[in-house]
């Protein structure tokens, strides 16, 4: 009950086109849901997170879905560009602890220039 | 931001043996965690690093083989002890900012047990 399920495990995305990557969940007492992006040797940083009071969230070419009902809550990247290529992963979390992260299993996701 | 700094940032070490990860902070932090990536893997939680207390460990982790100080609220240390192959895995300290939601990382620290 404490998974987050991510797919796909890789993702190539030609320069320009947009990415998206799929999480899924169970316990429904998460109530935050952040998405952290690693580059090689690099330790994970937030991009972009939602609570699910909102269905939606926007932050320059990223943007969160989030659906309660179905427990699953996707990432988009649109306008894709080279830099971006990096491993993405979502994650969840209670609200009084958002430090203490459950996270999926990562996307590796590369973009051709 | 928080500026996190972790030592060693990697090592090669014998089985058998323990070593000693180091987690500085550039300010004070109440919440600070330890997690393990393992290679090509996902981040797993170990333990909460609670100052003034012993930290409190998430299920399939225990203090003997991962013993954790936080002697200030600034710094910790994560010790993997009597280290086996299976432990070769990147070690991140991460921590929550007071009245804040973001979790930083530390850039890790990638340990080879050979």
């Amino acid at each position: 009950q404490q998974q987050v399920k991510q797919s796909p495990q890789s993702l190539i995305v030609q320069k320009g086109g947009i990415s998206i990557i799929n999480c899924a969940y169970e316990n429904t007492a998460f109530d935050y849901f952040p998405w952290y992006q690693q580059f090689p040797g690099k330790g994970p940083a937030l991009l972009i997170a939602i609570r699910p009071d909102v269905s939606e969230k926007k932050e320059g070419r990223f943007t969160i879905s989030f659906n309660k009902s179905a427990k699953q809550f996707s990432l988009h990247i649109m306008d894709s560009q080279p830099g971006d290529s990096a491993t993405y992963f979502c994650a969840a979390s209670i609200e009084s602890n958002t430090g203490k992260l459950i996270f999926g299993q990562g996307t590796t996701l590369q973009v051709k220039p | 931001s928080a500026v996190i700094s972790q030592k060693p940032s990697r090592d090669i070490c014998q089985r058998g043996t323990s070593l000693t990860i180091q987690c500085q902070v550039d300010s004070q932090v109440t919440m600070m965690f330890w997690y393990r990536q393992q290679p090509g893997q996902s981040l797993t939680l170990i333990a909460t690093a609670n100052q003034g207390s012993e930290a409190t460990y998430e299920s399939g982790f225990v203090i003997d083989k991962f013993p954790i100080s936080r002697p200030n609220l600034t710094f910790s240390t994560l010790t993997v002890s009597n280290m086996s192959p299976e432990d070769s895995s990147i070690y991140l300290c991460s921590v929550l900012r007071d009245r804040g939601t973001e979790a930083f990382f530390g850039q890790g620290t990638r340990l080879t047990v050979v």
